[in-house]
This record gives structure tokens, C-alpha cells and sequence, in this order.
């Protein structure tokens, strides 16, 4: 199975900060990285399909990028809206497998 | 719009069964694979099940496998998890999860449901 670290695990920042969030896998996906926002009681939303594609909807401050085994999710200027839980996701093999989340929290 | 509207979470004793339900609507619902995702208490999001769009392919993780059945009906639009042999790790909101294509590989979980809870406890 692949397994996903992701870091950090949380994150205080401040409205309109630069935020990463990075995704670290054990072995080659390609592409096939994912990432989610969750907020307390709703439903997860998809952000990022296939490493850089933007989900339709989604804004544009919300940046994908690496390939292989490294992954970053950025958000360049955070709005109040954004303060959640980030989760990766690997498409790449069965069993899917989600990274453990970042918590991003308001300094 | 697309709606995923899950049911038949409850509590339920160890050892016991447990059918869940994913009403779909606002696609065409036997071209995409479908997916459990459930989140434990305070834990992070864990994959559960897929299958494709013709019902093909069905795979599971680890932790359910040989316990949890998943299936789906095109006459009705509906997603099934049928849970048994329950155990207390099991607690956790079960969500369904409509995939981007009708193959189970490479998907991704583009839309999400409400979730439902299932607890399992005596």
C-alpha cells in the first residue's frame, strides 16, 4: 500500500498569508495526487485532481503543483473562508489512502 | 446539480449488520464508479470501498474486507454498503463519494454526500 505524510499537521496563519501544505508519498504516483478541504460537519469538498487541475468552482488562489512522490497545495492569499482541514489523496493504486490532514487554524 | 443523500446510519451492537444507503440524483448515475469514504471520531478521512459504474470491480480496504459488501442499483440511482460482523473501530461518518469516471482506477471524489453515522457499541 502506498502511504501519504503529510505536513504540517497544523498551521496558524493570518488572513492574506501564504500557506504550503506538503504531500509526501512512499513510492512513485505519477500525477495521481489529490487534494481535499473538510470543514466540521460538511462535506468534504475537492479542490485538486491530478496534482494541478483546478476543480471547477474552486478558487483560483488554490495552486497544485509536483509530481512522483512530492506534492504541495498552496493558498496565496488565505481568506476566512479556508480555515479547515486539508487532506491529499492518491488515486494512483488500490487501496486509495488519504494523508493524516493539516488543520489550518486562525493565528 | 449532483446529490448524494446517504442513510441508514444507527447504533448498533458489536457483531451486528448494517445496510447504508447513497440516493443519487443530477447525473447520469451508471457512468461513474461510486466510493466509501467514513472519518472515525477525531481521526482523519479513511477510503472504504469502489465500484465501478457497471457494478464491475469491486475492491475494499483492508480493515472491511470480508465484511463489507458494496453494490449499487442503476434502477434506482442508489449506492449500498452492507456492513457485517461490526466492530467498534468501525464507528465513524460514512460518506459515499461520486467518482469521475466509470473505472474504478485513478478516481478521484468529486462530489460528496452529507455523510451518516454509524455507531457501534453495546
Amino acid at each position: 500500500d502506498i502511504q501519504m505524510t503529510q505536513s504540517p499537521s497544523s498551521l496558524s496563519a493570518s488572513v492574506g498569508d501564504r500557506v504550503t501544505i506538503t504531500c509526501r508519498t512512499t513510492q512513485s504516483i505519477s500525477i495521481y495526487l489529490n487534494w481535499y478541504q473538510h470543514k466540521a460537519g460538511k462535506a468534504p469538498n475537492l479542490l485538486i485532481y491530478d496534482a494541478s487541475s483546478l476543480q471547477n468552482g474552486v478558487p483560483s488562489r488554490f495552486i497544485g503543483s509536483g509530481s512522483g512522490t512530492d506534492f504541495t497545495l498552496t493558498i496565496s492569499s488565505l481568506q476566512p473562508e479556508d480555515f479547515a482541514t486539508y487532506y491529499c489523496q492518491q488515486s494512483y493504486s488500490i487501496p486509495f489512502t488519504f494523508g493524516q490532514g493539516t488543520k489550518l487554524e486562525i493565528k | 446539480e449532483v446529490q448524494l443523500l446517504e442513510s441508514g446510519g444507527d447504533l448498533v451492537q458489536p457483531g451486528g449488520s448494517l445496510r447504508l444507503s447513497c440516493a443519487a440524483s443530477g447525473f447520469t448515475f451508471n457512468s461513474y464508479a461510486m466510493s466509501w469514504v467514513r472519518q472515525a471520531p477525531g481521526k482523519g478521512l479513511e477510503w472504504v470501498s469502489v465500484i465501478s459504474g457497471t457494478g464491475a470491480n469491486p475492491n475494499y480496504a483492508d480493515s472491511v474486507k470480508g465484511r463489507f459488501i458494496i453494490s449499487r442499483d442503476s434502477s434506482r440511482d442508489t449506492l449500498y454498503l452492507q456492513m457485517n460482523s461490526l466492530r467498534a473501530e468501525d464507528t465513524a461518518v460514512y460518506y459515499c463519494a461520486k467518482g469521475a469516471a466509470i473505472v474504478v482506477t485513478a478516481t478521484y471524489f468529486e462530489h460528496w454526500g452529507q455523510g451518516t453515522l454509524v455507531t457501534v457499541s453495546s
